[in-house]
């Protein structure tokens, strides 16, 4: 059980727009701790799509998109593309386990 | 450019040793502090424990606490994780990461990983 939650899966023709969301409480995300994306390609080590709550790191396309409200956080991606078909987890940190924690991971599917 | 390569990974049994490195280039890992998160097969990622940039402070998962140790050598810029005890439910893929502080809130908090290695597999199995 993750201490973040979010879909097992999406799904998305291409060209559309999917929105992943992330559920925290109020000893993580509540407690103001920023959240941040990362993108697993199939087979490959994940890599940070999102940082603190909404910026993009040099070369992520803008179709990728954050935001965060209250206990919760969500990963917009638009013009959906066949690249895109990976796992997505969120992460923040959390004062109550004095750790770092993750989303369980969004499997998101190109149709 | 930045880069982390894992190593040391192998088939181990339950209850002996192994210890995990991490070599970083392209920046000046006595600079940052660095972490540890893994993979168990077909699941999510799991913390495991982080390291300060001049190795005073450390902090573990409680499924690790006790039986793992992260250390580093910044001469050699090399991250290392010295696993004991190993159990089954160790079995994953370690990455090493680097930490970045949050700061947009005025005052820096816990924050995020900003690059990862690609991982070393760790089996325990009898």
């Amino acid at each position: 059980q993750s201490v973040l939650t979010q879909p097992p899966s999406v799904s998305g023709a291409p060209g559309q727009r999917v929105i992943i969301s992330c559920t925290g409480s109020s000893s993580n995300i509540g407690a103001g701790y920023g959240v941040h994306w990362y993108q697993q390609l199939p087979g490959t080590a994940p890599k940070l799509l999102i940082y603190v709550n909404s910026n993009r790191p040099s070369g992520v396309p803008d179709r990728f998109s954050g935001s965060k409200s209250g206990t919760s956080a969500s990963l917009a991606i638009t013009g959906l593309q066949a690249e895109d078909e990976a796992n997505y987890y969120c992460q923040s940190y959390d004062s109550s386990l004095s750790g770092w924690v993750f989303g369980g991971g969004t499997k998101l599917t190109v149709l | 450019q930045v880069q982390l390569g894992e190593s040391g990974g192998g088939v181990v049994q339950p209850g002996r040793s192994l210890r995990l490195s991490c070599a970083a280039s392209g920046f000046t890992l006595s600079s940052y502090g660095m972490h540890w998160v893994r993979q168990a097969p077909g699941k999510g990622l799991e913390w495991v424990a982080v390291i300060s940039y001049d190795g005073t402070n450390k902090y573990y998962a409680d499924s690790v606490r006790g039986r793992f140790t992260i250390s580093r050598d910044n001469s050699k810029n090399t991250l290392y994780l010295q696993m004991n005890s190993l159990r089954a439910e160790d079995t994953a893929v370690y990455y090493c990461a680097r930490d970045r502080v949050d700061c947009s809130g005025g005052s820096c908090t816990r924050g995020y990983f900003d690059y990862w290695g690609q991982g070393t597999l760790v089996t325990v199995s009898s």
